[in-house]
């Protein structure tokens, strides 16, 4: 049990252009979505957190306008990267969290975002 | 907010031998620490994890403590193997949070045969 899919593993994009990144609970309803980012042997950051139906909460230095994330069902949260550049290139991850925190900690199989 | 501490960041062994990291966390209110496995391109992998109301805790050669008044936690791998090489993170989260996982900044482990 508690298996989280992400989509797509990699994206190539032109500078500008903006990338959508899915991540879906399979087997369990995800209460609550968080958003990582990680970049070349470092760590992994939270960029947001997303509870099913409200409005994401981001973390400091996050742009939300640049980094929009959607979380309309129980079983799908979606980050879009608007306006990619080089700089976004990255490794985003996303982890999902059950009621009352069950199933928590399971992530996603990542996304590999190149812009180019 | 929660700062974790990781040491070593890197960190080398000859096959058979015991490898241990230890992360300090600031917050007296986090009470879950996972630890991660992490290949290169992969997902972080869950190896081992403790809550707050234990002390220690093993999974075959892998094995976890945790010191609540010095706020420090600890990965002991024992019989070291190749496929032990990776990167491995600790983790703190609280209660009030359920999920968002304040991570340390890794240790690259690496196992020579």
């Amino acid at each position: 049990g508690a298996v989280v899919s992400q989509h797509p593993s990699r994206v190539i994009c032109k500078s500008g252009t903006s990338v959508k990144i899915e991540c879906r609970s399979l087997d369990f309803q995800a209460t609550t979505m968080f958003w990582y980012r990680q970049f070349p042997k470092q760590s992994l950051m939270l960029m947001a957190t997303s509870n099913e139906g409200s409005k994401a909460t981001y973390e400091q230095g996050v742009e939300k306008d640049k980094f929009l994330i959607n979380h309309a069902s129980l079983t799908l949260s979606t980050l879009t990267v608007t306006s990619a550049h080089p700089e976004d290139s990255s490794f985003y991850i996303c982890s999902a969290s059950g009621p009352h925190g069950n199933y928590g900690y399971t992530f996603g199989s990542g996304t590999r975002l190149t812009v180019v | 907010g929660e700062n974790v501490e990781q040491h070593p960041s890197t960190l080398s062994v000859q096959e058979g031998d015991s490898a241990v990291i230890k992360c300090t966390y600031s917050d007296s209110a986090s009470n879950y620490f996972p630890w991660y496995k992490q290949e290169l391109g992969k997902r972080p992998q869950l190896i081992i994890d403790i809550r707050s109301n234990v002390g220690e805790k093993k999974d075959q050669r892998i094995a976890v403590t945790l010191n609540k008044t010095a706020k420090h936690f600890s990965l002991h791998i024992t019989e070291t193997q190749p496929e032990d090489s990776a990167v491995y993170f600790c983790a703190a989260s609280r209660t009030d949070s359920w999920g968002k996982l304040q991570f340390g900044a890794g240790t690259q482990v690496v196992v020579t045969p």
